[in-house]
């Protein structure tokens, strides 16, 4: 069984300032992650996703984040927020195979960007 | 209409209501999936549908009733539900099969159950 952490539950920051939300996954087969951001009274939309190859990888809206496999991490970066980062960021992670995958999800962090 | 659209988006029910939410995706996918968001609480998934049958079903209580009539369309019928089944649910849907199962939300329906 596959399970999903986010350490933080809420990341306050700075207009302008760099954030990180970090994630730890746990799984016994390789595996997909991703990154998704709720807005306010809207559905999740997908940030980014990691399948394979490089480790760094880009999404929208200035974000990226990277796998470490060693450490079962797949923590998302911004070097400078903006007030409409203003949001909840979900890390997902589903086992690399060929059918009937399922997306286990972590509990959410709130970011909250200050002006 | 694109993507996943959920119907209604706000939803106010008496326990003894019978009432349906409705999702309908435009993506071509072939699997759909009820979640359920409550607050301070992981995201929780209730059903899966692949090819219109059910295949997950995570011990969600028998007040909530799925119904994949095809591929495109999803409903959760719900009667006799209790306050504590206020949340937010959502749909989505995927291509079982592709590569990474990348799935694609609606916006949601807010239920509150009164």
């Amino acid at each position: 069984a596959q399970s999903v952490t986010q350490l933080d539950s809420q990341v306050p920051v700075f207009e302008e300032a760099p954030v990180e939300l970090r994630c730890n996954y746990s799984s016994s087969v390789s595996v997909y992650l991703f990154w998704y951001v709720q807005y306010p009274n809207q559905g999740l939309q997908l940030l980014l996703k990691y399948l394979s190859g490089s480790t760094l990888v880009k999404g929208i809206n200035g974000f990226e984040a990277e796998f470490n496999k060693s450490q079962t991490s797949f923590h998302l970066r911004k070097p400078s927020v903006h007030i409409s980062d203003t949001a909840e960021y979900f890390c997902a992670v589903s086992e690399n195979k060929a059918a009937g995958n399922k997306l286990t999800f972590g509990g959410g962090t709130r970011v909250l960007v200050k002006p | 209409e694109t993507g996943v659209t959920q119907t209604p988006r706000h939803l106010v029910m008496g326990m003894t209501n019978k009432k349906s939410l409705k999702c309908e995706q435009h993506l071509g996918h072939n699997a759909m999936y009820w979640y359920k968001q409550s607050a301070k609480k992981p995201l929780e998934l209730m059903f899966v549908y692949n090819f219109k049958e059910q295949t997950e079903n995570n011990s969600v209580p028998s007040r909530f009733s799925p119904e994949c009539p095809n591929s495109s369309h999803l409903f959760l019928h719900l009667h006799t539900l209790q306050p504590e089944d206020s949340a937010l649910y959502l749909c989505a849907s995927s291509q079982d099969g592709r590569e990474s199962n990348e799935q694609f939300f609606g916006p949601g329906t807010r239920l509150t159950v009164l």
